[in-house]
């Protein structure tokens, strides 16, 4: 069974200061991977993802994550925060046809 | 390029009425199409998906169904709407089970 978990349901930061969202997974299979933000009353909009090719994934508006198999983790970070990122965040791992969702992580941003 | 459509955006819909919502996707052929609801506090729900016309798979029972009538198109319907049915209708994409693309969602209020 394939499983995803985020740690911390709210995160605050200072703008500029760095973003970390955590997310494990749990797979039996090789997985695919996926970060994704949904901005207020939006659709879910791709950030990265992960496909088994590099495990230091560079995604849109300076988003990275990195695979580390040995710890089960796909964690997202972003060096600088702005306003603007200030959204939900969910993590997904491909199980066949299906995602599997992480419960999201709500990204607030302070000036 | 491919794009997904989704309408209404908005909907306040009486309990015991019907419910429509269309999606459609354009710039592909033979997508897999997926709907999914998010409820209020709670994650992303996914209620049915699709691997070809007439082809749908329940994952969730409920009163809501769906139907897929052309290969682009996915319809979610309700023959008597429920105020648990209030939430975020959100309609995705995706070829060959990989990336899955989301629309711009439905918010569907049930008074």
């Amino acid at each position: 069974a394939q499983s995803v978990t985020q740690l911390g349901s709210h995160v605050s930061v200072s703008e500029g200061a760095l973003v970390l969202l955590r997310c494990n997974y749990s797979s039996s299979v090789p997985p695919y991977l996926f970060w994704y933000v949904q901005y207020p009353n939006q659709g879910l909009q791709l950030l990265l993802k992960y496909t088994s090719a590099a495990t230091l994934v560079k995604g849109i508006n300076d988003f990275e994550a990195e695979f580390k198999k040995s710890e089960t983790s796909f964690h997202l970070t972003k060096p600088s925060a702005h306003m603007s990122d200030a959204a939900e965040y969910f993590c997904a791992l491909n199980a066949g046809n299906m995602l599997t969702f992480g419960g999201g992580t709500r990204l607030m941003v302070k000036p | 390029s491919q794009t997904i459509h989704q309408w209404p955006a908005t909907l306040v819909q009486p309990v015991g009425s019907p419910l429509s919502l269309e999606c459609t996707v354009e710039g592909t052929s033979n997508p897999n199409l997926y709907w999914y609801r998010q409820a209020a506090g709670r994650g992303l729900q996914l209620l049915f998906y699709s691997v070809g016309i007439g082809q749908i798979s329940s994952e969730v029972p409920q009163n809501l169904s769906a139907s897929r009538p052309q290969d682009r198109q996915f319809i979610l319907s309700s023959k008597k709407l429920l105020l648990s049915d209030s939430g975020f209708y959100l309609c995705a994409w995706s070829v060959a089970g990989s990336t899955q693309y989301f629309g711009p969602g439905t918010r569907l209020t049930v008074l």
